[in-house]
C-alpha cells in the first residue's frame, strides 16, 4: 500500500507569489491534516478534514492559507501571498477513524522556502 | 494552555546509556502516538498506545491514562536513534490529535 504522497519535496518562491501543495493520502483513510513545521513553533496544524469536509481551519492561518479536499484521495493547500515567515516544512498526514486506532501517518514533507 | 507537555525538552546519551523520555497531558485521553523525526525527515509512526504497555525491540511505551502519562523508554542507545521524538494525544473529546513540542536526542559513540 502506499503511504501518504506530497509533492513537490522543495518548492522555492518569491515573496508574493501564489503557491499550490499537493497531498494524497493513504488510500481509504478519511481524515487529512496539514501541519506546518518550524524549529521554533513546532507542528502547527494547519487545517483538518474529515470524510472531505472541513473541522478545523488553523484560525491564525485562515487569511492566507487555503486547503480544499476536491475528493478523497487527493488535497492541496494553496498560499496566497507567500512572505518569508512562511519559509517551512509543511506535512500531510492521514488516519482512518472509523475504528479504535487514530494512528496518523504522515508524508515526506514539502520544504518551502520563501525568498 | 498547553496541553501535552513533553521532557526533556532534549537530551545527550553516551552510546548504550537508556533513556526515558516522558509525555505529560492536562486531558482526558483518548489515544496516545509516539513519532520519530530524524533531521530534515518526516514524522515515523513508532507506538499507538493508547493504555498499558507496548514493546518493539529496544523501544518501550507506557501510557497511564490516570496519571495523564506516556513514556518512551529507550534502551542500548545507539547513534542511530539521534533525532527528535513527538508524542501526540487524541483527548477524550474525540478531536484531532495535538503534539507535544519533542524531545531532542542525541546519542554521541
Amino acid at each position: 500500500d502506499a503511504g501518504v504522497t506530497q509533492t513537490p519535496r522543495h518548492e522555492v518562491a518569491e515573496k508574493g507569489q501564489t503557491i499550490i501543495l499537493k497531498c494524497e493520502p493513504v488510500s481509504g483513510h478519511n481524515d487529512l491534516f496539514w501541519y506546518r513545521q518550524t524549529k521554533i513553533q513546532g507542528l502547527e496544524l494547519l487545517s483538518y478534514f474529515r470524510s472531505k469536509s472541513l473541522m478545523e481551519d488553523g484560525g491564525a492561518f485562515k487569511d492566507r492559507f487555503k486547503a480544499e479536499m476536491l475528493n478523497s484521495s487527493f488535497s492541496t493547500l494553496k498560499i496566497q501571498p507567500t512572505e518569508p515567515k512562511d519559509s517551512a516544512v509543511y506535512l500531510c498526514a492521514s488516519s482512518f477513524n472509523w475504528g479504535p486506532s487514530y494512528e496518523q501517518y504522515f508524508g515526506p514533507g514539502t520544504r518551502l522556502t520563501v525568498l | 494552555g498547553q496541553q501535552v507537555q513533553q521532557s526533556p525538552a532534549s537530551l545527550v546519551l553516551q552510546e548504550g546509556e537508556n533513556a526515558e523520555l516522558q509525555c505529560n497531558f492536562s486531558t482526558s485521553l483518548n489515544s496516545m502516538q509516539w513519532f520519530y523525526q530524524r533531521p530534515g525527515g518526516s514524522l515515523v509512526s513508532l507506538f499507538y498506545n493508547p493504555s498499558g504497555t507496548k514493546h518493539s525491540g529496544r523501544l518501550t511505551s507506557t501510557t497511564v491514562i490516570k496519571e495523564r502519562r506516556s513514556s518512551l523508554h529507550i534502551s542500548s542507545s545507539q547513534t542511530t536513534d539521534s533525532g527528535t521524538y513527538l508524542c501526540a494525544l487524541e483527548a477524550n473529546s474525540g478531536t484531532y490529535q495535538r503534539f507535544g513540542t519533542g524531545t531532542k536526542l542525541q546519542v554521541v559513540p
